[in-house]
């Protein structure tokens, strides 16, 4: 079955620094989500991504965060200044149909802020 | 604001019994999904039930809705250890179609 891919697996990084989170998406699809998971505690939605553009967006993903599909293969999500709470695994994933089929998941991109 | 909360938090069983998890949500939907995550790894689409269904099967997995109460649950028949996880289920908001949002999981741990 084809993979959603994300890179690095890990990523540690400073206060303050910028982070680029890398997701290759099913070749054929149209939507384009992150999300993101706080040791233990529940996946929330961050961003969906169709049509070249945001279709929709969370109270966390504010300013500092950004996302791109800069080829039409690779779809990034770059925090621009990560703080300590920005610590978290990050999920991309995608789907053909949106929310109304099944998502497809990368296995993810775990984010140390020190 | 919560769209799915799974009920209970986290359940422990021995190999070979059944496994029932459920889950609330508040809005009207057109579809609830089922997801399950190993420890540390990425969520995995189990099962898609649609507003105009009531019950659906795959394998060892049942799920029911019921729109009126707005909950649904999953079964998981004859346990195995592999089916340690934690279990989510997702739902998109009627006033969005661009957003599934999970609930806050149950951690099952099925003891050998």
């Amino acid at each position: 079955e084809p993979e959603v891919t994300q890179t690095p697996s890990h990523q540690v990084t400073q206060m303050g620094q910028e982070v680029i989170l890398r997701c290759v998406p099913i070749s054929n699809h149209l939507y384009f989500y992150w999300y993101r998971q706080i040791l233990g505690q529940k996946v929330e939605f961050l961003v969906s991504f169709y049509n070249n553009e945001i279709s929709e967006k969370s109270e966390i993903f504010d300013d500092q965060f950004s996302v791109e599909r800069p080829d039409g293969s690779n779809f990034t999500l770059k925090i621009r200044s990560t703080k300590l709470e920005d610590s978290a695994m990050y999920f991309c994933a995608s789907t053909s149909f949106g929310v109304n089929e099944k998502l497809f998941f990368g296995s993810g991109t775990q984010l140390s802020v020190l | 604001s919560q769209q799915g909360e799974e009920d209970p938090q986290a359940l422990s069983i021995q190999e070979g019994e059944n496994a029932t998890m459920n889950c609330s949500y508040k809005t009207s939907i057109n579809n609830l999904q089922w997801y399950r995550q190993n420890s540390g790894r990425g969520l995995v689409h189990l099962i898609l039930i649609r507003s105009n269904e009531r019950e659906k099967h795959s394998g060892r997995l049942r799920v029911t809705l019921d729109t009126s109460k707005k909950s649904s649950s999953l079964l998981i028949t004859a346990s195995r250890a592999a089916d340690t996880a934690s279990y989510f289920c997702a739902t998109p908001t009627m006033d969005s179609s661009y957003k599934l949002i999970f609930g806050s999981g149950t951690r099952l741990l099925v003891r050998p």
